[in-house]
């Protein structure tokens, strides 16, 4: 059961480059997120996104972009890289009802520099 | 808009207690969810307890139980029998109605950490 992978686990990038972080799911949920967590501290909403197609704005989007062309894939994209954005990245997904707890990746640890 | 409040950053309890963290919450939906996560000093996000808002009966799960009041908007995570293995971050969630009014976002609060002692 592969259920949230994001790729990849750790990175270094320069201050102004760019990257894209990978989450693939395979539970067919409608509802995927990225969150960003520095250190000891709380998750932070970045995007989120209902379907193929929809995305919207979460509590801190500013230097990210995300697209979702299908169910499974949902990527973001950091353009300009800043040390600011020095974090773990988690992406997550749940269904659209019921007992809709999200399922976790493992988690993206990206360090600008 | 909705809001969650954990208020305690940092909670000490003996092994075989029970212990409480706690968590309140602000939301305007009529309808949502309420969770609570562990994360170890691994990184990796483990899901532990679910309660909807119109769940008549507290959500229990093994050792964890939510006592969720409804009136006074909190839902606090009770954990009975501290083992060590209970040492982690705990953070209480809650899913609304998203800004575009379509969707759901999940929304966290700055979590707590527990240390269980011998």
């Amino acid at each position: 059961n592969a259920g949230v992978t994001q790729t990849p686990k750790f990175r270094i990038l320069k201050i102004g480059q760019s990257m894209t972080l990978q989450c693939t799911q395979d539970m067919n949920h409608n509802y995927m997120y990225w969150y960003r967590q520095d250190p000891g501290m709380g998750l932070k909403l970045i995007y989120y996104s209902v379907g193929a197609g929809i995305t919207d704005k979460g509590e801190v989007p500013n230097g990210y972009n995300v697209s979702r062309s299908t169910t499974e894939d949902f990527p973001l994209r950091l353009e300009l890289a800043a040390p600011s954005q020095t974090s773990v990245y988690f992406c997550a997904s749940s269904p659209t009802s019921g007992r809709d707890e999200a399922f976790f990746g493992q988690g993206t640890r990206l360090t600008v520099v | 808009a909705q809001k969650i409040t954990q208020t305690q950053p940092g909670m000490f309890v003996q092994e075989k207690e029970a212990v409480t963290l706690d968590c309140t919450y602000d939301t305007s939906d009529q309808s949502y969810g309420l969770f609570w996560y562990k994360q170890p000093s691994s990184g990796e996000m483990i899901f532990l307890i679910y309660q909807g808002s119109y769940d008549e009966q507290n959500a229990t799960e093994g050792r964890y139980s939510l006592n969720f009041q409804k009136a006074r908007k909190s839902a606090n995570l009770v954990i009975s029998a501290s083992q060590l293995g209970d040492s982690a971050m705990y953070f209480c969630a809650m899913r609304g109605k998203g800004l575009t009014g379509g969707g759901n976002k999940l929304t966290f609060g700055t979590g707590t950490q527990l240390k269980v002692e011998l």
